[in-house]
């Protein structure tokens, strides 16, 4: 079956202009994440989404972070007045509920000049 | 705080030698853990899990990893490394927040290169 997609596969942007990047999760999947990997680092957590539940934006970095679901499934990240320090691989994932297994998407690689 | 500590930031070593991975965490319940590994240009791929039962754990590529309590340890294992290998491995651990929400705690990585 389908995994996670991503779009774009990569995104060129100057710095200050705004950004969405889109997440398609596996279909039937209640959970769906947001990260972020900068050059040579870890998974930086950046929201989580659950069913219905409020979502968990704890790891959002600013208030030009935002993210949406749409009717429980596709997702949006937005970045608004994109700054250099901006450029990472941002991944998405899914899974059946919370605790469950974790599938990637091949992640938006953003490069803000 | 939940937290993941793998304290090894990169290893090397040679095709068909063993590989351990050490992956140590702080979590106050019994923890969900997981492995993940990244190979280059590919997305992240779970290796295994461990959430109860048996404290030696099968995953795939010939990996499996040993839960110890007693050390808050999870570390990876390979009894023979091959060149494919090379990649960057994931430790995590599952965490329940204040809003009942869980969400996966993540440690740095360890990137692993494997000699002919």
């Amino acid at each position: 079956g389908a995994g996670v997609s991503q779009s774009p596969s990569n995104k060129v942007t100057e710095k200050g202009k705004d950004v969405e990047l889109r997440c398609d999760p596996i279909s039937g999947h209640t959970a769906l994440y947001w990260y972020r990997q900068s050059l040579g680092q870890g998974l930086e957590f950046l929201i989580y989404f659950q069913g219905n539940s409020a979502p968990d934006k704890s790891g959002l970095p600013s208030d030009r972070f935002s993210a949406e679901r749409t009717g429980g499934s596709v997702s949006t990240l937005t970045i608004q007045r994109t700054q250099q320090e901006d450029s990472a691989v941002y991944l998405c994932a899914s899974s059946l509920e919370g605790l469950s297994t974790q599938y990637f998407g091949p992640g938006t690689r953003l490069l803000v000049l | 705080a939940q937290s993941v500590t793998q304290p090894d930031i990169h290893i090397t070593v040679s095709e068909g030698a063993s590989l351990e991975l050490r992956c140590n965490y702080s979590y106050g319940a019994t923890p969900y853990l997981f492995w993940y590994v990244q190979s280059p240009g590919q997305g992240l791929q779970l290796l295994l899990k461990y959430f109860s039962g048996d404290t030696l754990v099968q995953g795939i590529k010939g990996f499996e990893a040993e839960f110890k309590r007693s050390q808050s340890s999870f570390n990876l294992r390979k009894p023979s490394v091959h060149w494919s290998d090379a990649a960057e491995y994931f430790c995590a651990v599952a965490a329940i927040n204040a809003g009942n929400n869980r969400k996966l705690i993540w440690g740095l990585g360890t990137s692993l290169a494997v000699n002919p």
